[in-house]
């Protein structure tokens, strides 16, 4: 299985804030990166894919960027509804498709 | 646009079979290139998926659940169903079906989701 790694599992940050979150994979995996922003109670919902792709209807202030093994997703200028859980998923190898253990971020 | 829901009991009884479909609204899941998945979710933890489907018939599993998963379709009724056997306290979790795209520049993400079934396991 390829592991997905991502850092740090928590912060709190307050809005207007730059926020990065990190994701490492155990393998190369080139760009088959996709980010997806869960709210409390509610599905994932998809934002980036091949790691930097914005989601048509998301907000530009989400960015993607990284290859192989190393990925950020950075949100430029944090807003209230931007606190929630962002998972990262790779899709290089399908057995098994893996997803990283979450972030969750949190009003400071 | 694609909706998603799923729908079962939300009830199992230990070492009985989790039975969940999927129906699909606004698309067809014999659309070409589009894999309808499984997801689930342990209360208050991450995402694993479960596996998935094509409209063909092929099947893709996670394999630390291969041995007691079915993914199946019924392109006639645009549903598609798991099947879970053996349940015990460890299966439960808010189940998501979901729809994946493998092509690029889509980078198989899932880009469809429903909004997730509660189960519990318990005698």
């Amino acid at each position: 299985d390829i592991q997905m790694t991502q850092s740090p599992s928590s912060l709190s940050a307050s809005v207007g804030d730059r926020v990065t979150i990190t994701c490492r994979a155990s393998q190369t995996i080139t760009t088959y990166l996709n980010w997806y922003q869960q709210k409390p109670g509610r599905a994932p919902e998809l934002l980036i894919y091949g790691a930097s792709s914005l989601r048509s209807g998301v907000s530009s202030r989400f960015s993607g960027s990284g290859s192989e093994t190393e990925f950020t997703l950075t949100i430029s200028s944090l807003q209230p509804e931007d606190f929630a859980t962002y998972y990262c998923q790779q899709s290089y190898s399908t057995f098994p498709l893996t997803f990283g253990g979450g972030t969750k971020v949190e009003i400071k | 646009q694609v909706q998603l829901q799923e729908s079962g009991p939300g009830l199992v009884k230990p070492s009985q079979t989790l039975s969940l479909t999927c129906s699909v609204s606004g698309g067809s899941i014999s659309s070409d290139g589009y894999y309808w998945s499984w997801i689930r979710q342990h209360p208050g933890k991450g995402l694993e998926w479960i596996g998935y489907m094509y409209y063909t018939g092929s099947t893709y599993y996670n394999p630390s659940l291969m041995s007691r998963v079915t993914i199946s379709a019924d392109t006639s009724e645009n549903q598609f169903s798991l099947r879970l056997t053996s349940v015990t306290a460890a299966d439960a979790a808010v189940y998501y079906c979901a729809r994946n795209d493998p092509r690029m520049p889509a980078a198989g993400s899932f880009d469809c989701w429903g909004q997730g079934a509660l189960v519990t396991v318990s005698s």
